[in-house]
């Protein structure tokens, strides 16, 4: 089955920089557009990016714009997260996910999803 | 921004009972495709979101036929016809027909009683 392995969160402080990896393995990482879904502390999920397959292209969220970089190295199977300017409210397990399927116009659906990586703002 | 609204935020069910999850979207989700991008998953505590149903009605592999998924344009519904001890956790609903952003619903949580 599909695996989606997180690491580098941890404890940061705000103003902080931290960058998130995601390692793929059992699927043909580089055909399929990747994510990142965060969740805070007791609260639901929100998307924050995806990126195309080939890398050319990203999507973001509102609240991450300007300040979040997604990154992929398909030659290493890793799907990344540049984090900076981080704040308090970015506290969040973040977890990578796959895409589902795509047509020849967008993609769609997550169908598998990583066990996540805290992300600690904090002074 | 599509708003996915979920009712109720939480609901009790005691093993072999149905269960009933709505989820109402502020656009519709019908894509001129044909296709409805509606989906739902389920998280369990400590534990990543598991997809269910994709496209509105079709159970992912593996999902037990005891989960459903029904509705158009902006109403859904899962359905679960007999809860089993295992099926507690919080459930989502999610658009896919307009992104930037993705969007979920608030989660309803499942207890067993």
């Amino acid at each position: 089955e599909v695996q989606l392995l997180e690491s580098g969160g941890g404890l940061v402080q705000p103003g902080g920089s931290l960058r998130l990896s995601c390692v793929a393995s059992r699927f043909t990482f580089g055909n399929y557009p990747m994510s990142w879904v965060r969740q805070a502390p007791g609260k639901g999920l929100e998307w924050i990016s995806v990126i195309s397959a080939g890398g050319d292209s990203a999507y973001y969220a509102d609240s991450v714009k300007g300040r979040f970089t997604i990154s992929r190295d398909n030659s290493r199977n890793t799907l990344y997260l540049q984090m900076s300017s981080l704040r308090a409210a970015d506290s969040a397990v973040y977890y990578c996910a796959k895409r589902m399927y795509c047509t020849k116009t967008s993609c769609y659906g997550f169908d598998y999803w990583g066990q996540g990586t805290l992300v600690t703002v904090s002074s | 921004d599509i708003v996915m609204t979920q009712t109720p935020l939480s609901l009790s069910v005691t093993p072999g009972q149905p269960a009933s999850i709505s989820c109402k979207s502020s656009q519709s989700l019908l894509h001129s495709d044909g296709k409805t991008y509606l989906y739902w998953y389920l998280q369990k505590p400590g534990q990543p979101p598991r997809l269910l149903i994709y496209e509105a009605f079709n159970r992912f592999s593996g999902v037990p036929n005891r989960f459903s998924g029904s509705g158009s344009g902006t109403d859904f519904t899962l359905k679960i016809s007999r809860v089993e001890a295992e099926d507690g956790g919080v459930y989502y609903c999610m658009q896919n027909i307009q992104f930037p952003p993705i969007t979920f619903g608030q989660g309803t949580r499942l207890e067993i009683k």
